[in-house]
């Protein structure tokens, strides 16, 4: 059964850090993987979408990998500001069935 | 931009009572989800449906139903809610049907069954 982890849980940095956010799974056979953040109180937004072909993307400061073999993934955010503060969450599109998500890592960024 | 609504941001019902609640996505996605979301256990998948009137089950489908009439709805029914069932529930879709890519979310709905 495919799990995915998020460690750490929680992180707490200050302004202009640049981090790193690390999400593994246990099965590599996936078509994608797809990061979001939270809000308190609200939704997910979809921040990037990784195909199972593609080792790499990008959106303005935020790079996501992926590294299929080992079962890792990693969230780079540069140059981090308190907006964002948030909850960070992985999840893997296993084959054929819907998505599987980590329970997510909380940013807190100190300005 | 795709955009799935959901009916309520907060609903509070009493114990007993049928609860509907509805989501709607305006992208023609084929497949749609209903989560559960709580803290420390994270996000469970409740129902999904990838196409209409077609449902299955996630991991924790006791206690609700679903229904699927049109493509760009899906409806939770809590048929008899219970306290239990206080949660942040969050709808979601996705494009081709069984081919589970991007999901998009809706904004939440927070229940409270007192």
């Amino acid at each position: 059964k495919q799990e995915v982890t998020q460690i750490p849980a929680a992180l707490s940095v200050p302004e202009g850090e640049n981090l790193v956010l690390n999400c593994s799974f246990t099965d590599s056979a996936i078509y994608n993987l797809q990061w979001f953040r939270q809000d308190p109180g609200k939704g997910l937004t979809s921040l990037l979408l990784i195909q199972s072909s593609q080792r790499e993307q990008t959106s303005g400061r935020l790079n996501a990998s992926l590294d299929k073999s080992s079962g890792r993934s990693t969230l780079y955010i540069a140059a981090s500001q308190p907006g964002d503060s948030a909850t960070y969450l992985c999840a893997v599109n296993p084959s054929q069935i819907p998505l599987v998500f980590g329970k997510g890592t909380r940013l807190s960024v100190i300005a | 931009d795709v955009k799935v609504t959901q009916s309520s941001r907060y609903l509070v019902k009493r114990t007993g009572e049928k609860v509907f609640l509805e989501c709607v996505q305006d992208m023609d996605h084929e497949n749609m989800f209903w989560y559960r979301q709580d803290p420390g256990l994270g996000l469970r998948l409740i129902y999904f449906s990838y196409d209409v009137k077609m449902k299955e089950k996630g991991d924790i489908p006791e206690g609700y139903s679903v229904s699927r009439e049109k493509k760009e709805r899906f409806s939770l029914i809590l048929e008899s809610a219970s306290t239990n069932q206080t949660s942040m529930y969050l709808c979601a879709s996705s494009g081709e049907a069984g081919n589970y890519n991007e999901q998009f979310f809706g904004p939440g709905t927070r229940l409270t069954v007192l």
